[in-house]
């Protein structure tokens, strides 16, 4: 089955610099989220996006943007990294159907390791 | 507020001996419950979820949990462990409502010993 993809699954930058995730959901899927995993941590929830409108937001930096395009696809973009930005990111999908609360299973990709040097 | 507690930090298990993690959650309303394994690398895999009623629930690779609202847990069993097991398990409740997030505990990680 297909599953949750995302890229580039490692990326080195320098501080200061910016970078875009993208995740591609699950076929059929319209909910997408992004957490971040830091290390020895537990993932932590960024944001989450249905119908490309932002449906939930965690503790995402304001130099962290990110949105959902037509096609269900998603990008987080970071600008300015910091040391600190260096973790793993998760993309997660579900489907959401009205009435139906086991579709929001969330289903995660295998992460982008971001190293900021 | 939601949380979640995963007493155990680390446990190690003989392979072939039965395994329990432990989950104990905080929730307003009925709490969807679910387990993902996170192997070294890798990305979260779904063991097994629980919405509403049987409060056993089996999952993938031999795993089963078992809600208890009386003791708001929500732990995690197999009867006999394989070395491919060792990894980190995370326990997680939520969502509050559709497209929200839902919210993890610090994991447990699991050693096999030989």
């Amino acid at each position: 089955a297909a599953g949750v993809i995302q890229s580039p699954r490692h990326l080195i930058k320098e501080k200061r610099e910016t970078a875009t995730l993208k995740c591609y959901p699950i076929p059929r899927h319209d909910t997408v989220y992004w957490y971040q995993q830091g290390p020895g941590q537990d993932p932590q929830f960024l944001i989450s996006f249905y119908e490309k409108m932002q449906s939930d937001k965690g503790s995402i930096p304001d130099r962290f943007s990110a949105q959902q395009f037509s096609d269900y696809h998603s990008e987080l973009n970071m600008s300015s990294l910091e040391l600190g930005d260096s973790a793993l990111y998760f993309c997660a999908s579900s489907l959401r159907l009205a009435g139906v609360t086991s579709t929001d299973t969330q289903y995660f990709g295998p992460g982008t390791r971001l190293t900021v040097l | 507020a939601q949380s979640v507690t995963q007493p155990d930090i680390h446990i190690t298990v003989s392979e072939g001996a039965s395994l329990e993690l432990r989950c104990n959650y905080s929730y307003g309303a009925t709490p969807y419950l679910f387990w993902y394994v996170q192997s070294p690398g890798q990305g979260l895999q779904l063991l097994l979820k629980y919405f509403s009623g049987d409060t056993l629930v089996q999952g993938i690779k031999g795993f089963e949990a078992e809600f208890k609202r009386s003791q708001s847990s929500f732990n995690l069993r197999k009867p006999s462990v394989h070395w491919s097991d060792a990894a980190e398990y995370f326990c997680a409740v939520g969502p509050y409502s559709s497209a929200s997030k839902i919210i993890f505990g610090s994991g447990t990680r699991l050693s096999i010993r030989p």
